[in-house]
C-alpha cells in the first residue's frame, strides 16, 4: 500500500460544478496535512493546510478524518482556472523534520 | 520579491556526464530540499539540509550529491551513477524547524540523451 494515495483522475467537470477529491494516508501518527496545486510543467504551490477541525478558504474546503485516515478537498463553483493537478501531502512515517510524503496527484479539468 | 531560483530550466546531457543543478533562495530559510518528480508519481526526496554545512540523504539519494556551503545555495549534482536521471527536479525551502510548508523553485527539467 502506498503511503499516500490519490485517485489520479482526470476529473472532468463543467464550470460552476462542485468537485471533491479524497486522499488516504497509511501512517496513523501523521500530524501535518496539506493540499498543493500544480499546474502543468510548473512547480507545486501551497493551496491550503488541513486542520483537524476542517477549514475553508473561499471556494475551497479541506477536511481531515483521522479515524479513516483520509483528507478531502472540496471545490465549489469550479472555474476554468482551477484546472490543475492537486497534490495531497502528509508528513512522513519517520516523523522527521519536514519529511513530507507526496501523493501522485489528482488531475482536474474544468470545461466551459 | 523573495523566492527560489533554479537553473537551468532545461538541460540535456549525454549518458556518462555529471550535471549540476543550481538552487538559490533569498527567503532566509534554514532548510532546503531537492525532490524528483516522474510522471504518475509523487515527489520523492533526494537530499535535504537543515543548516549550512550539513545535509542528509532522502529516499532516493543514490547517484546524487549535494553541498550546502552557504545558507542561500543548495546545488545538486546528478552523477553518471544515477541510472534513470531523466526527470523534473524541484528545489524547495522552508523556514524554522517544524514548519512543514514548502516553497518551491520553478524546477529544472533534465533529459538524458
Amino acid at each position: 500500500r502506498k503511503e499516500v494515495e490519490q485517485d489520479p483522475g482526470p476529473f472532468n467537470v463543467p464550470e460552476g460544478a462542485t468537485v471533491a477529491f479524497n486522499c488516504t494516508y497509511s501512517n496513523s501518527a501523521s500530524q501535518s496535512f496539506f493540499w498543493y496545486r500544480q499546474d502543468c510543467r510548473k512547480e507545486p504551490k501551497l493551496l491550503m493546510s488541513v486542520y483537524s477541525s476542517g477549514n475553508e478558504d473561499g471556494r475551497f474546503t479541506a477536511q481531515l478524518n483521522r479515524a479513516s485516515q483520509y483528507i478531502s478537498l472540496l471545490i465549489r463553483d469550479s472555474k476554468l482556472s482551477d484546472s490543475a493537478t492537486y497534490l495531497c501531502v502528509v508528513n512522513g512515517p519517520r516523523g522527521g523534520y519536514n519529511k513530507l510524503i507526496f501523493g501522485a496527484g489528482t488531475r482536474l479539468a474544468v470545461h466551459p | 520579491d523573495g523566492g527560489i531560483t533554479q537553473s537551468p530550466k532545461y538541460l540535456f546531457r549525454k549518458e556518462g556526464q555529471n550535471v549540476t543543478l543550481s538552487c538559490e533562495q533569498n527567503l532566509n530559510h534554514d532548510a532546503m530540499y531537492w525532490y524528483r518528480q516522474d510522471p504518475g508519481q509523487g515527489l520523492r526526496l533526494i537530499y535535504y539540509s537543515q543548516i549550512v554545512n550539513d545535509f542528509q540523504k532522502g529516499d532516493i539519494a543514490e547517484g546524487y550529491s549535494v553541498s550546502r556551503e552557504k545558507k542561500e545555495s543548495f546545488p545538486l549534482t546528478v552523477t553518471s551513477a544515477q541510472k534513470n536521471p531523466t526527470a523534473f527536479y524541484l528545489c524547495a525551502s522552508s523556514g524554522r524547524q517544524g514548519d512543514n510548508v514548502l516553497t518551491f523553485g520553478a524546477g529544472s527539467r533534465l533529459t538524458v540523451l
